[in-house]
């Protein structure tokens, strides 16, 4: 079933070090996983998305990395700077059929960066 | 461009009441959706649509209208309100490739509130 926590998992890190962000993701038939960042009063922004084809992706200052043996994802950001503060989702979704769009978000990681 | 507008930002409901939430972009997108988002937890699904006149359920449709007039406009209409439809709501959209939607671009959410 769902969780309905309201305390999400934190992170805190000091401005300069690396962070890894993890997520643990439910459909084995997912095949395309994304990252969000969404600041407070925002809508969520994209990162970073990955293919199942590939277990890892880079783009600037953030890497992806993906585990399908055992349904694990997690986001990299070096020298994490204090603009990175936010609450960061993973989503997955199944390509092909109709699934379309239909991304299922995990329950989001706060990322607090102390100067 | 715009991106994704949602309006109005902010909205108090008595029970009962009905209300339409709109969303607007300007990027030609064939697919546009919309999410529910509560506190502690990640974005669930709503409705979505693939292009003007077609739409289908999410993973929470109860209590919730769309139509898909033209591929701009993607109201959200609340039936008949309820305090469990206390949310903050996200609209957002992306193109269509090979059939599939990646990266989804979203609007900056409007704030329900039923009383």
């Amino acid at each position: 079933g769902e969780s309905v926590g309201l305390h999400l998992p934190t992170l805190s890190v000091q401005e300069g070090d690396n962070s890894i962000i993890n997520c643990a993701y439910s459909n084995s038939a997912s095949d395309y996983f994304i990252w969000y960042k969404q600041e407070s009063g925002k809508g969520p922004q994209f990162i970073i998305d990955i293919r199942s084809n590939m277990d890892k992706r880079q783009g600037q200052r953030v890497t992806v990395l993906l585990n399908k043996t055992v349904k694990h994802l997690s986001l990299q950001i070096a020298a994490t700077q204090p603009g990175d503060s936010a609450v960061y989702f993973c989503a997955e979704n199944r390509a092909g059929g109709t699934s379309y769009g239909k991304l299922t978000f995990g329950q989001g990681t706060i990322l607090t960066v102390h100067p | 461009n715009a991106g994704v507008t949602q309006t109005p930002k902010f909205q108090v409901l008595k029970t009962g009441q009905s209300m339409t939430l709109q969303c607007a972009q300007d990027m030609n997108h064939e697919y546009m959706s919309w999410y529910r988002q509560d506190p502690g937890m990640g974005l669930r699904l709503i409705h979505y649509s693939v292009g003007a006149g077609i739409t289908d359920q999410g993973e929470v449709p109860n209590g919730y209208n769309v139509s898909r007039s033209t591929t701009e406009d993607f109201p959200l209409r609340l039936l008949s309100a309820a305090p469990s439809q206390t949310s903050v709501y996200f609209c957002a959209s992306s193109p269509l490739s090979g059939g599939f939607s990646y990266e989804q671009y979203f609007g900056p959410g409007t704030r329900l509130t039923v009383t």
